[in-house]
């Protein structure tokens, strides 16, 4: 059975720019939930979706945001990067509610 | 504030040695995640717990819901055990992810 799957694995920006990433969840799962880790912060909660619908979100601003297509691929935006937006972000799938499996991660630079 | 608190930051031991590594939350939780972070490497789930106890290989994980509180357990550690350790909790309201900071093992030969 396939991973999650991230892309692209490296992104480099600059500020103002807008940035979109994508998971591709291990078949099945239905839940996709997003995580920026930073060294100075470690992980933090994005937002969660499942069968399409927000779940639950942490606390960012409205900057970052998110979608999941039907097929339960997920994808997540940041628009206006600011030079503090350089982190890996991570996705993780699960059936619901279960153990989370986590992809390698998108870590974006933003110059 | 810290939702959750891990402890301690750094632990260094020698091979064969037995871990404890702590986790005490502040939110009412639905589940605890016990994962694990190689240098470089990506993040593998360890355990989900909502109570009780659960034993995989040489690892346990504990949860007393009352004191809030979880431990994960490493026997006859490795220096392949050498990792990142990141207490995780689902909050019952609102359904959020809180994080601790992560412990930091060294195993040494």
């Amino acid at each position: 059975k396939a991973g999650v799957t991230q892309t692209p694995r490296y992104l480099i920006k600059t500020r103002g720019q807008q940035v979109t990433l994508s998971c591709s969840p291990i078949s099945g799962h239905r839940s996709v939930s997003w995580y920026q880790q930073t060294p100075g912060q470690g992980l933090q909660f994005l937002f969660e979706y499942f069968s399409e619908t927000q779940r639950n979100k942490g606390n960012f601003p409205g900057r970052f945001s998110g979608r999941q297509f039907s097929n339960s691929r997920s994808e997540m935006n940041v628009s206006t990067l600011e030079l503090g937006d350089s982190a890996l972000y991570l996705c993780a799938s699960s059936i619901d509610n279960e153990k989370l499996f986590f992809g390698s991660g998108t870590q974006l630079s933003v110059l | 504030k810290n939702e959750v608190e891990q402890s301690p930051q750094n632990l260094t031991a020698q091979e064969g040695e037995f871990i404890t590594i702590n986790c005490s939350y502040s939110v009412g939780i639905s589940a605890l995640h016990w994962l694990q972070q190689h240098p470089g490497g990506g993040i593998v789930s360890l355990f989900m717990l909502s109570s009780g106890k659960k034993k995989h290989g040489r690892l346990i994980a504990t949860i007393n819901i009352q004191e809030k509180h979880s431990s994960l357990h490493i026997t006859a550690s490795h220096p392949r055990d050498s990792a990142v350790y990141i207490c995780a909790v689902r909050g019952r309201t609102g359904n959020q992810f809180y994080f601790g900071t992560g412990t930091s093992l060294t195993v040494i030969p």
